[in-house]
């Protein structure tokens, strides 16, 4: 079956550029997304890629898909306190469809 | 974007006591609805596929007879926790694709159940 990995915690310091890596093995997910959930509250959309693109940028957000490895990364630019967040990867086949979720990746930003 | 909402969000209840929480999609027609369960400090697992005027198409591992869902309309389902006991305390979130939703699933706020 599918399977999402993350790593389990990052910690950086405000101003700094946070990188958090995610890797899966379907090879047939055709959508990648980036969600982030706050303490005690639901899901946030935060960005999501399709699997024929390579990178994908709003605004502090950069998202690379190395689609040959499986490996999906979301970089945050100039990362500040309310950046502190859990965040999940999770892949789709299709659009509006079940997602499978990464164990998600408890970031703490330091000031 | 498109809104999903959840109710209640915050619901404790008795032991043995059942409790039904509702997903709605407020804007389109959700034709098919996916319920999760997260316990705490872990990920999302589906639960369930819940498809408009059909029956729900259950993971493994997670009791039909415990998790009832209804689907019987395009903008509503519910999900239904019998007999509800401690163990079964826990975040369960909604989200909603089908007609309307091109690239994303819309999630709901999420409920959190805790039984005592």
């Amino acid at each position: 079956g599918e399977d999402v990995e993350q790593s389990l915690f990052l910690s950086v310091r405000e101003g700094d550029s946070s990188v958090i890596n995610c890797t899966y093995t379907d090879s047939s997910s055709t959508y990648l997304y980036w969600y982030k959930q706050e303490p005690g509250a639901g899901l946030q959309l935060l960005t999501y890629i399709f699997s024929n693109m390579d990178m994908k940028q709003d605004q502090r957000l950069t998202v690379l898909l190395n689609k040959k490895d499986k490996h999906l990364s979301l970089r945050i630019a100039d990362t500040q306190t309310g950046d502190s967040a859990i965040y999940f990867c999770a892949e789709s086949w299709t659009a509006g469809n079940k997602l499978t979720f990464g164990g998600g990746t408890r970031v703490l930003v330091k000031p | 974007g498109a809104v999903v909402s959840q109710h209640p969000s915050r619901v404790i209840c008795k032991s043995g006591t059942s409790v039904k929480i509702e997903c709605r999609s407020l804007d389109f027609q959700a034709t098919t609805m996916f319920w999760y369960r997260q316990f705490p400090k872990q990920s999302l697992m589906l639960m369930a596929t819940s498809n408009e005027g059909s029956k729900a198409t259950y993971e493994q591992g997670v009791e039909k007879d415990k998790f009832l869902i209804n689907h019987a309309s395009l903008t509503l389902s519910t999900l239904t926790v019998t007999s509800a006991h401690p163990e079964d305390s826990s975040f369960y979130i909604c989200s909603a694709g089908g007609q309307g939703t091109n690239t994303e699933a819309f999630f709901g706020q999420g409920t959190r159940l805790t039984v005592v």
